[in-house]
């Protein structure tokens, strides 16, 4: 099992819907967890971080999670074309420094 | 957020030759920064955790001698590659982790390099 899942997509959505992406993760002490973006060619970008139980908002996006089911995810609203990209899903474990990274799922944005 | 740079953004260079690639947290102390490596259309792939004033961490199966890091001070982290040959060509990114107290204690990305090896 990997430490942190994705599902790779691509996911597609209209333009102005609500795109979800979701994150299930391995190590149930893990205590940080962050969405990233990637436009393809560029580096990743934090989008948001998330670290208790529940919902976090920042604009169109929101983080939810769910530590019993060690789900984490995220929501984009009114998606726009620009959203187009690959979301990646990190998990910092209770044990190390280090964020362990999903694959990312490739969100596409049809107009 | 806060501010990590690279350098270069963009190099080639020539089979069998150097190249030195520079990390800074701009506006923050890194007492640890991360070398990542990504190929096309393919995951991030952690190389190596750099820690100020001690030798870097290498994931299992980079080589240590062919990837060499530097970590001199809070700002500063470098990546040499070594005797370059073209299957190192990639794209390089730093990240730093702000852990000042008070910090979300969060992971930053540079904006990348991309190294082509003639």
């Amino acid at each position: 099992q990997k430490e942190v899942e994705q599902n790779s997509g691509p996911l597609s959505v209209p333009e102005g819907a609500i795109a979800s992406l979701n994150c299930t993760y391995s190590d149930r002490g893990s205590q940080s967890f962050f969405w990233y973006r990637q436009y393809s060619g560029k580096s990743p970008e934090l989008i948001m971080s998330i670290y208790s139980n529940g919902d976090k908002e920042d604009g169109r996006f929101t983080a939810q999670l769910n530590k019993a089911s060690q789900y984490v995810s995220l929501l984009i609203r009114d998606s726009q074309p620009s959203d187009s990209a690959t979301y990646l899903c990190a998990v910092r474990p209770s044990s190390a420094s280090k964020i362990i990274f999903g694959s990312g799922t490739r969100l596409s944005i049809r107009p | 957020g806060a501010v990590v740079s690279q350098h270069p953004s963009r190099v080639i260079c020539k089979s069998g030759t150097s190249v030195k690639i520079e990390c800074r947290s701009l506006d923050f102390q890194a007492t640890t920064m991360f070398w990542y490596r990504q190929f096309p259309k393919k995951s991030l792939m952690l190389m190596a955790t750099s820690n100020e004033g001690s030798k870097a961490t290498y994931e299992q199966g980079v080589e240590k001698d062919k990837f060499l890091i530097n970590h001199a001070s809070l700002t500063l982290s470098t990546l040499t590659v070594t005797s370059a040959h073209p299957e190192d060509s990639s794209f390089y990114i730093c990240s730093a982790r702000d852990q000042l107290a008070g910090s979300t204690d969060t992971q930053y990305f540079g904006p990348g390099t991309r190294l082509t090896v003639l």
